[in-house]
């Protein structure tokens, strides 16, 4: 079945280091990824996205993503992260522009001061 | 303020019970989604309207429905409502039927006592 897995579920760091998030697809062909982020009692935020050409892709807020269709991953970074950066990071997928957008399970983030 | 509306924000009801939870798109978007979010589940897609008519359909139960009407605006209804149905539901548009990215509206917490 076509999916998104996050393998972390939660993941602290501190203030100003770097940050990783992964993501894995099973998308036979190349999807269409996502990164969305919701903070606490918020919707979720459209933070960058991928559907073919260069495979490091720059978001908002400083966050990048790489496509790596050898791994089928799609890993979310960003070079210093800021207290402000605490919370919910998903990842999407869909087979195709007309498909389904489904969602990964998240990886909770927390920031250490 | 993503520009999409979703009333009301907080619903607590019985069960048994019927509820309509109502969205309004960002401005010029044709294509209104709606996401069930739970702590088990994670983010279920439900359904799709695309300029008034149903174009995808997800997990959605047969106890719930909904529709996009002439000026856009989307109610999805949930009837026979179970504890099992209390979740943050949220509304997504996008300015057609193609996944280029949803713009989230901050979502409606149901409970169901």
């Amino acid at each position: 079945a076509q999916s998104v897995t996050q393998p972390d579920i939660h993941i602290t760091v501190s203030e100003g280091a770097s940050l990783e998030l992964r993501c894995n697809y099973s998308y036979g062909a190349t999807p269409y990824l996502f990164w969305y982020v919701q903070s606490p009692g918020q919707g979720l935020q459209l933070l960058l996205k991928y559907f073919s050409g260069d495979t490091l892709v720059q978001g908002i807020k400083g966050f990048e993503a790489e496509f790596k269709r050898s791994q089928s991953s799609f890993n979310l970074r960003k070079p210093s992260v800021h207290w402000s950066d605490a919370a919910e990071y998903f990842c999407a997928g869909a087979k195709t522009s007309y498909d389904k957008v489904i969602f990964g399970p998240g990886t909770s983030l927390s920031v250490i001061p | 303020d993503s520009g999409v509306t979703q009333t009301p924000k907080h619903l607590i009801t019985a069960t048994g019970q019927r509820v309509t939870l109502r969205c309004s798109p960002r401005s010029g978007d044709l294509s209104v989604y709606w996401y069930q979010q739970s702590l088990d589940q994670g983010l279920q897609f439900l359904i799709q309207y695309y300029n008034g008519e149903e174009r995808a359909k997800g997990n959605i139960l047969e106890r719930f429905s909904a529709q996009q009407f002439p000026d856009l605006h989307s109610e999805l209804n949930l009837s026979s409502l179970e504890l099992g149905d209390s979740a943050l539901y949220f509304c997504a548009s996008s300015p057609d039927s193609a996944n280029y990215g949803y713009t989230f509206g901050s979502g409606t917490r149901l409970t169901v006592v």
